[in-house]
């Protein structure tokens, strides 16, 4: 059974603070990362995707990627309140195809 | 990225009816998928839709009970079935879109959901 694992929360931090965000993947052949913000009642919006190991930044979001170790990371920098939402890990084993999702982490950003 | 569009965008069925729910991409993808996200919970596949041959169904999900067409690259519909309080969730249609660089990879995005309620 192919598993994205994701520590549900609520992570809450303060304003301004970093928020790290963690998954771990069970299928080793597993090719592509991403990471989705859920608002409520919103539907998915991807925010990171990544495919090597290492680092990938986009403003003050940063992806860390580790197949070694199964482990996907997420980094918000200097988190606001608007960051408050629910972060959902998904991976796929082949380009375009269907993604399989953790259960989310729900991130509070008090201000 | 690319503009993916849902109709209805949420409804109120009685048990025992039948929903379809239409999906609509602004340019051609050869897959389009489409998941179910229940009250609280994350997303789980249904089945993936592909144009000229028969939607592939995941583990739990059947096509009398989810029928799926595809009649062309930008369009698909879901229709949920007989339908049961336990079918109220968010149906999310998806497809994947390449993006440039050395190494080809596809980035998937979602239309904005159909919240369901059978009651």
């Amino acid at each position: 059974q192919k598993e994205v694992e994701q520590n549900s929360g609520p992570l809450s931090v303060p304003e301004g603070a970093i928020a790290s965000l963690n998954c771990t993947y069970s299928d080793r052949v597993s090719q592509s990362f991403f990471w989705y913000r859920q608002y409520s009642g919103k539907s998915p919006e991807l925010i990171m995707s990544i495919y090597s190991n290492g680092d990938k930044e986009d403003g003050r979001f940063t992806a860390q990627l580790n197949k070694a170790s199964q482990y996907v990371s997420l980094l918000i920098r200097d988190s606001q309140p608007s960051d408050s939402a629910t972060y959902l890990c998904a991976s796929s084993n082949q380009a375009g195809t269907a993604l399989i999702f953790g259960k989310g982490t729900t991130l509070s950003v008090s201000s | 990225s690319a503009v993916i569009s849902q109709k209805p965008s949420r409804d109120i069925c009685q048990r025992g009816t039948s929903l379809t729910i239409q999906c609509q991409v602004d340019s051609q993808v050869t897959m389009m998928f489409w998941y179910r996200q229940q009250p609280g919970q994350s997303l789980t596949l249904i089945a993936t839709a592909n144009q000229g041959s028969e939607a592939t169904y995941e583990s739990g999900f059947v096509i009398d009970k989810f029928p799926i067409s595809r009649p062309n690259l930008t369009f698909s519909t879901l229709t949920v079935s007989n339908m049961s309080p336990e079918d109220s969730s968010i149906y999310l249609c998806s497809a994947p879109f390449g993006t440039s660089g050395r190494v080809r990879t596809y980035e998937q995005y979602f239309g904005p959901g159909t919240r369901l309620t059978v009651t």
